[in-house]
């Protein structure tokens, strides 16, 4: 079956814009995750929703950042007024359950702010 | 907060050789969950292998197997007969068992594999 689909795969825009991010998960998964991965970095946990609602919100940096799951199938993050840090690697997972289920992972959205 | 330590920035292994890779952890918990990833230059990440805390038992998946070591933190990924195609960025992942279900990640290491 299709696998997680992000959108778009590259975004350039320039510092103070506004940018959304779009995730498509894998079919009947209840379970969707944002990670950031900046340059040389590991994935750094941005949000996690289960179904609808953000389960855990911890990893947002600061309140530019927003992310919606309104239909509880695909999510859209949010960044306002966008600055030069925020370029990186923006990635997408789902997951069937929790535990030892794994993470499917999109390609990302590598985002660059100029 | 847990957290994943990956000391290898780089390795590198002669086609069909062994390489291991080591990752150690820092919890307080004692049931969890423990992964390696894969990620390749298309940017996905690939599940490889992985490991419940509770069992003993160390995890294999055809060439990959962990030597997971409860007592000292350590879960290392153990490459057999390395391929071209295994060449990639390897991420260890810790993930609580109940509470939040994120995936807590290292830095990684860049693995090259040399024909």
């Amino acid at each position: 079956g299709a696998g997680v689909s992000q959108t778009p795969s590259n975004k350039v825009t320039e510092k103070g814009k506004y940018v959304e991010l779009r995730c498509d998960p894998i079919s009947g998964h209840t379970a969707l995750y944002w990670y950031r991965q900046s340059l040389g970095q590991g994935p750094e946990f941005l949000i996690y929703f289960q179904g609808t609602g953000a389960a855990d919100d911890s990893g947002l940096p600061n309140d530019r950042f927003f992310a919606v799951r309104p239909e509880g199938s695909v999510s859209t993050l949010k960044i306002q007024r966008t600055e030069r840090g925020d370029s990186a690697v923006y990635l997408c997972a789902s997951s069937s359950g929790v535990g030892a289920s794994p993470l499917h992972f999109g390609n990302g959205t590598r985002l660059t702010v100029t | 907060a847990q957290t994943v330590t990956q000391s290898q920035p780089e390795m590198s292994v002669q086609e069909a050789e062994t390489v291991t890779l080591s990752c150690t952890y820092d919890t307080s918990e004692s049931d969890y969950y423990l992964f390696w990833y894969k990620q390749p230059p298309s940017r996905q990440m690939i599940l490889v292998i992985r490991q419940e805390a509770y069992k003993q038992q160390n995890a294999t998946e055809n060439r990959f197997s962990v030597n997971f070591q409860k007592a000292a933190k350590s879960f290392s990924l153990k490459i057999s007969d390395s391929q071209l195609g295994d060449a990639a960025m390897y991420f260890c992942a810790y993930r609580s068992q109940g509470g939040s279900e994120k995936l807590v990640f290292g830095k990684g290491t860049k693995l090259t594999v040399n024909p």
